[in-house]
């Protein structure tokens, strides 16, 4: 059965820290692994990654992919309280003529001030 | 460029009572999906449309949900009649199929329904 797991479920950190969140997947006809962020809101795209080992960067959070070991990192480096948010992962599987994304849970992020 | 539009932002409504959604997607974008966001967890794909057509449609409870896209643009998401499990956000997301984007997926803001 296809999955993505993410960890740790939840997370709380102090304003200046450096945070890593995982995602880890088993997926078949794998075609990419994206990050969203979750506020109150609906999820907001963060990264999409397609080749291992290439980190992509916006501001203070990159992500890297390693399609060998099945997972995906999103840091977060010198976090800020705006930072607080649920971190979404989810895989693009090619399905037929189809795409579909499977889900993580999510990781749950606080950061006090 | 204007994002993905849906109302009403929130609904409360009795359990056996119906409900409707509304989406408007991204100006341009193909697909659109309708899901449903339980407290706590990932989002749940209810149907996915590429342009008019319904090309999944597999975790639709069709005995109570039904979704159209009539004219390949803005979409509505009915239940009828609603249960209390169906409490959630229902998310509509657009994507554009092509280029290096792909089918990276842009949300809009939900809908919050709540059945008592």
């Amino acid at each position: 059965e296809d999955k993505v797991v993410q960890s740790p479920l939840s997370l709380v950190v102090h304003e200046g820290d450096t945070v890593t969140l995982n995602c880890s997947y088993e997926v078949t006809n794998f075609r990419s692994l994206l990050w969203y962020k979750q506020e109150k809101k609906a999820p907001t795209f963060l990264f999409m990654l397609t080749s291992s080992g290439i980190e992509k960067k916006s501001g203070r959070l990159s992500s890297i992919l390693d399609k060998k070991e099945l997972f995906s990192i999103l840091n977060i480096t010198a976090t800020q309280t705006g930072d607080s948010a649920i971190y979404l992962c989810a895989v693009e599987q090619n399905a037929g003529n189809n795409r579909k994304l499977i889900w993580g849970l999510g990781t749950s992020l606080a950061v006090n001030p | 460029e204007a994002g993905v539009a849906q109302s009403p932002r929130y609904k409360i409504i009795e359990k056996r009572q119906s409900v409707a959604f509304w989406c408007n997607p991204i100006s341009g974008h193909a697909t659109l999906y309708w899901y449903q966001q339980i407290l706590g967890q990932g989002p749940k794909l209810l149907i996915q449309f590429q342009n008019n057509g319904v090309v999944d449609d597999s975790q639709l409870p069709k005995d109570r949900f039904s979704a159209e896209r009539l004219k390949g643009v803005d979409s509505t998401l009915k239940i009828q009649p609603a249960k209390l499990e169906d409490s959630a956000v229902y998310l509509c997301a657009s994507s554009f199929e092509g280029g290096l984007a792909g089918g990276t997926q842009y949300f809009g803001p939900g809908t919050r329904l709540l059945v008592l």
